[in-house]
């Protein structure tokens, strides 16, 4: 099965300072590849995912690259702001299954104002 | 308001007591699933439902139980719980029988403990 390891566990970034956090994956069908943002107390939200066909994803200060022949993809989180801090989980789901969606661990980010 | 809920939100019990968490949508999706959060372990599947009475196990099904009688409804039934099934417990639903298709939504969670 996918097996996705998420780095680093915490994070924690001046505000108005590039966070990025980095997912590999194992399962190299896999084809898609959302993100999580799961603030104190709260469900986890998708806020932007990419597909295999494509390299990079952007939406106003969050990015996201994927590397398939590496097998990793990243967010990147640029000007962060407070309401940045979260936890944020990375996932993926393999076309040999599509029903499964495995998460990385989380990475826990602070925003230090 | 389209909403997934979950009841009940809080519950403490005792090893070997069963018990069943609720959950249900309103949006009339097809996929639905169960996710248990640990710390330093993420979000685990451990069922979902591709439709009414179509259900498969996911990464950590061992001491759970599911069913899907009705599109809406997707309990999760902890037939003799232990401590070990302490945890968060989320559910989640999404209109496609793809996951990648469309974005799956989250409940508000259900923290159990077991003592």
């Amino acid at each position: 099965g996918e097996n996705v390891e998420q780095h680093p566990s915490t994070l924690s970034v001046q505000e108005g300072d590039s966070a990025v956090i980095k997912c590999t994956y194992s399962d190299s069908a896999s084809n898609y590849f959302p993100w999580y943002k799961q603030e104190l107390g709260k469900r986890p939200q998708l806020i932007i995912d990419i597909r295999s066909n494509v390299g990079e994803k952007k939406d106003q200060r969050i990015a996201v690259t994927l590397n398939k022949t590496a097998k990793h993809f990243s967010l990147h989180i640029t000007e962060t702001q407070p309401e940045d801090s979260a936890v944020y989980f990375c996932a993926a789901t393999s076309s040999l299954n599509d029903y499964k969606l495995s998460f990385g661990a989380g990475t826990t980010v602070t925003v230090r104002a | 308001e389209a909403q997934v809920t979950q009841n009940p939100r809080y519950l403490i019990t005792v090893t070997g007591k069963k018990l069943t968490v609720t959950c249900s949508q309103n949006m009339n999706h097809e996929y639905m699933s169960w996710y248990r959060q640990d710390p330093g372990l993420g979000l685990r599947q451990i069922y979902y439902s591709m439709n009414v009475e179509v259900t498969d196990k996911g990464d950590v099904p061992e001491g759970y139980k599911v069913s899907r009688k009705e599109k809406r409804n997707f309990p999760l039934i902890l037939e003799s719980p232990s401590p070990n099934q302490t945890s968060l417990y989320f559910c989640a639903s999404s209109l496609s029988l793809a996951v990648s298709s469309y974005e799956q939504y989250f409940g508000p969670g259900t923290r159990l403990t077991v003592t």
